[in-house]
């Protein structure tokens, strides 16, 4: 099992919808997690952070369940200019250090 | 700050040839990174750094070499190119924190003809 899954999509989903994406993590002890957006040729780049409680950022809302050991990532009201790859982030201790697994990303296409 | 800084930009090399990869991040972070992207794929790591002096094999670092020198720099040796070796490098940064993120620099795109 993968340490970190996501579905790779592509969703394609009209402007005006709204999108989910999930992920799931296998590690129990993994303490931090993020959503990153990686535009095509591009760097990945933050979105957001995911705390317990749950957390929004204008149209974005992340949501942690840690006894299901999944992430979720909803984008409401979708823009032409959403449509990337969005990469879930999981960070843990390994031996002492910091350990930082990225997901293979799901693609979003927000079709006119 | 510059954040993460990755040079070249682009590079074509022939097979058997070397090169080495530069990044530098300015933002005083003990944590770097090395990943490779294929087209379509996701990121690999190919080695990382808890900080100067020390660097640790990730999940792809046959082919590769690293040094951590200084906390700032941390590049990324190729000694014989490879077509499979054609990629997007991505160099990454964060400060030592399991609640930090990671700054990554714009890439380098290479070809191993």
């Amino acid at each position: 099992r993968k340490e970190v899954e996501q579905d790779p999509g592509p969703f394609n989903v009209p402007e005006g919808a709204t999108v989910a994406f999930n992920c799931t993590y296998s590690n129990s002890a993994s303490q931090s997690f993020f959503w990153y957006r990686q535009d095509c040729r591009k760097e990945p780049k933050l979105l957001m952070s995911v705390y317990s409680s749950g957390n929004e950022d204008g149209r974005f809302t992340a949501q942690l369940n840690r006894a299901s050991q999944y992430i979720s990532l909803l984008i409401r009201d979708s823009k032409l200019s959403d449509s990337a790859t969005y990469l879930c982030v999981v960070n843990s201790y390994s031996g002492g250090y910091q350990k930082v697994t990225f997901g293979t990303g799901t693609k979003l296409q927000v079709i006119p | 700050n510059a954040g993460v800084t990755q040079t070249p930009k682009f590079r074509i090399l022939k097979i058997g040839q070397s090169m080495t990869l530069q990044c530098t991040q300015d933002m005083n972070h003990n944590y770097m990174y090395w990943y490779r992207q294929d087209p379509g794929m996701g990121l690999k790591l190919i080695y990382y750094s808890v900080g100067a002096g020390i660097t640790d094999k990730g999940e792809v670092p046959n082919g590769y070499n690293v040094s951590r020198s200084t906390t700032e720099d941390f590049p990324l040796r190729l000694e014989l190119a490879a077509p499979s070796q054609t990629s997007v490098y991505f160099c990454a940064s964060t400060r030592a924190g399991t609640t930090d993120t990671q700054y990554f620099g714009p890439g380098t795109r290479l070809t191993v003809l």
